[in-house]
């Protein structure tokens, strides 16, 4: 089973839609989670990190489930600008930011 | 502020040569790390530092070398390339995390797409 678990898509959806995005860990001891949003052939960038209570930044919403180990991105209000690799990251239980990345999922954005 | 510097850009290798992929940042970081990325594989950790001479293994060190003489710089050496090295790869800085809630963001570098042959 890999660490992090994330449907690779592609979500196709229309401007304004609202879409969500799931990502499952394995880690039951991982401390930090991260939502990072990579464009293509681009470097990856911090797009949120998510926090026990949950928090939100704009149109994004994201969330964190400990029991079901489970962290989730919420997009509304969809732009073309949102087109891109959303990637699931978790930082391991062993100290330095040994980040386990999921392979990410596609998002496409259409007028 | 430059951020994340990685030189080249591209790079095309024969098996058995060596390199290095250069990586540097402006911002004082004392965290920095290789990762490489492979389709449908995520981005994998190859070595990390937590400061300047102090380096430590990943998931994937086989056939990488790195050292960490300053603060700044993060150099990473193939010894003897091979075409399973074919792959995006990306350096990073951060500021040491305090975990929890409060983990601090990696910056990374535009990467280097290296293709052995």
């Amino acid at each position: 089973r890999k660490e992090v678990e994330q449907d690779p898509g592609p979500f196709n959806v229309p401007e304004g839609a609202t879409v969500a995005f799931n990502c499952t860990y394995s880690n039951s001891a991982s401390q930090s989670f991260f939502w990072y949003r990579q464009d293509c052939r681009k470097e990856p960038k911090l797009l949120m990190s998510v926090y026990s209570s949950g928090n939100e930044d704009g149109r994004f919403t994201a969330q964190l489930n400990r029991a079901s180990q489970y962290i989730s991105l919420l997009i509304r209000d969809s732009k073309l600008s949102d087109s891109a690799t959303y990637l699931c990251v978790v930082n391991g239980d062993t100290g330095f930011q040994k980040l386990v990345f999921g392979t990410g999922t596609r998002l496409l954005v259409s007028p | 502020n430059a951020g994340v510097t990685q030189t080249p850009k591209f790079q095309v290798l024969k098996t058995g040569q060596s390199m290095t992929l250069q990586c540097a940042q402006d911002m004082n970081h004392e965290y920095m790390s290789w990762y490489r990325q492979d389709p449908g594989m995520g981005l994998r950790l190859i070595h990390y530092s937590v400061g300047a001479g102090i380096t430590d293994q990943g998931e994937v060190p086989n056939g990488y070398n790195v050292s960490r003489s300053t603060t700044e710089d993060f150099p990473l050496r193939l010894l003897s390339a091979a075409p399973s090295q074919t792959s995006v790869y990306f350096c990073a800085s951060s500021y040491p995390s305090r975990g929890g809630d409060s983990s601090y963001e990696q910056y990374f570098g535009p990467g280097t797409r290296l293709t052995v042959t």
